[in-house]
């Protein structure tokens, strides 16, 4: 019964390159949210997706972020052109479409550096 | 979401239970109170969840006053392992969480 799966776990990209974050929700959950940690800050939510469909992005950047959760296959975040302001740690939860609460299981993150 | 307010740190001897308070005046009739911890670089992980009745789980246990204006995580017996920084957080279910500064709870041996 395996969590949620994120990878990389760690990412270095240069300036201007590009970063892709993969998230697997844990089996039977079609529902999947971004969030990005800074350093030394609380966790802040970027987007929430459900199979296909973009239910929520206030929390992304208007430029350069992108999220897609296709039909076959994980949850993708990516970041064109990353600066050293995307630095951080990017989280990935998902939770059940049949429960009351929708809780959220978090997977481990992804430590993203840009040089 | 509703807004929680909770202290910014506490301490609590390994073995003792550590009760965790929040306040979430403003919360509305159809808002939950989630509990969750953040072990340090480690992914937030999710402890319980609450309506408006007392709950508990192999983790901790929820315990929700009367108005619902304020709640209290109650681990039994702290270990170590449990030193974090705890969240709680009142909103709609399916909604993005909102995270706030949290508690630091240290458990010291």
């Amino acid at each position: 019964n395996a969590g949620v799966m994120q990878n990389p776990r760690h990412l270095v990209r240069r300036r201007g390159q590009e970063a892709r974050l993969r998230c697997s929700p844990m089996k039977g959950h079609s529902h999947v949210y971004w969030y990005r940690q800074l350093p030394e800050e609380g966790l802040k939510f970027m987007v929430y997706l459900q199979k296909e469909n973009i239910i929520d992005e206030s929390g992304m950047p208007k430029e350069r972020f992108s999220a897609e959760f296709p039909k076959e296959g994980p949850s993708i975040l990516r970041i064109q052109q990353v600066v050293r302001g995307d630095s951080a740690a990017y989280f990935c939860a998902s939770s059940p479409p049949n429960r009351e609460a929708y809780e959220q299981y978090f997977g481990p993150g992804t430590r993203l550096t840009v040089t | 979401d509703a807004k929680t307010t909770q202290p910014p740190s506490m301490d609590c001897a390994e073995g003792r239970a550590a009760n965790l308070p929040c306040n979430h005046s403003t919360i509305s009739g159809n808002e939950y109170v989630y509990w969750y911890r953040q072990i340090h670089s480690q992914g937030p992980q999710y402890i319980i969840h609450g309506l408006k009745n007392n709950e508990t789980n192999e983790m901790a246990s929820l315990i929700i006053t009367e108005d619902r204006k304020s709640s209290t995580l109650i681990l039994p017996h702290a270990t170590l392992r449990d030193t974090a920084v705890y969240y709680c957080i009142a909103n709609n279910a399916g909604n993005m969480l909102t995270f706030g500064g949290g508690t630091r709870l240290m458990v010291k041996p």
